[in-house]
């Protein structure tokens, strides 16, 4: 079983500047994939972000960062120099390598970058 | 287009009738997903279908929903004697079942039943 745990229901960040968005997870899989999703107001399910449990470098994209830290079973999202645009719901995500299974979710997380 | 589509965009039913919700998924993509996400909340799988395998059912949370896909392409989500609790979005992912197995969602499908 897995399980994803996102413990700020809400962010505020200041345009310009950078947030990190938290994520734990549980599982009993040797392998898996952690993943970052964006859902604006339109609802939308935007991929951004995924990082493998072996990768041993932080997945990177952009603005976007993940910052893995495996022994802590975290993937913390970190989105560099905030823009208006980023304000949505993020939802981290994982599901078990090498298989073509379900993605289980987190609750999210609202971002509002302030101007 | 390019990317996973469904239709329709909006559904308004009265309790007790059946719906289908339809997922068009991304071309060459051989798994396929349903998920629902209730107004506020995260999203909840319901089923997958992976190449020619038997679906997986087991996010399925009662005997009135069911879901095929035919030619290992489009697939229907059907909801029979619909009821309040299952408005929600319903979403359709695709993936191309690699190692990382990314997947890819459709608009979704907003279903209200009063």
């Amino acid at each position: 079983a897995q399980k994803i745990t996102q413990t700020q229901p809400g962010m505020f960040v200041q345009e310009k500047e950078a947030v990190t968005l938290d994520c734990t997870y549980d599982t009993s899989d040797p392998s898996y994939g952690l993943f970052w999703y964006k859902q604006p107001s339109s609802g939308e399910m935007i991929f951004l972000i995924y990082q493998g449990s072996y990768d041993q470098q932080n997945a990177t994209e952009g603005r976007y960062s993940l910052n893995f830290q495996k022994a802590r079973k975290s993937a913390n999202l970190v989105i560099s120099a905030s823009q208006l645009g980023d304000s949505a719901m993020y939802f981290c995500a994982m599901s078990p390598l090498g298989s073509a299974r379900q993605l289980t979710f987190g609750s999210g997380t609202q971002l509002t970058v302030l101007p | 287009g390019a990317g996973v589509s469904q239709s329709p965009s909006n559904k308004v039913t009265e309790k007790g009738k059946d719906v289908e919700l339809r997922c068009d998924p991304i071309s060459g993509h051989t798994a396929l997903y349903w998920y629902r996400q209730s107004l506020g909340q995260g999203l909840e799988f319901l089923i997958y279908f992976q190449g020619n395998s038997a679906p997986d059912k087991s996010g399925l949370p009662s005997d009135r929903f069911s879901a095929e896909r035919t030619g290992g392409s489009v697939s229907t989500l059907t909801i029979q004697r619909t009821q309040q609790e299952d408005s929600a979005v319903y979403l359709c992912a695709s993936s191309s079942g690699g190692l990382l197995n990314e997947q890819f969602f459709g608009p979704g499908t907003r279903l209200t039943v009063l």
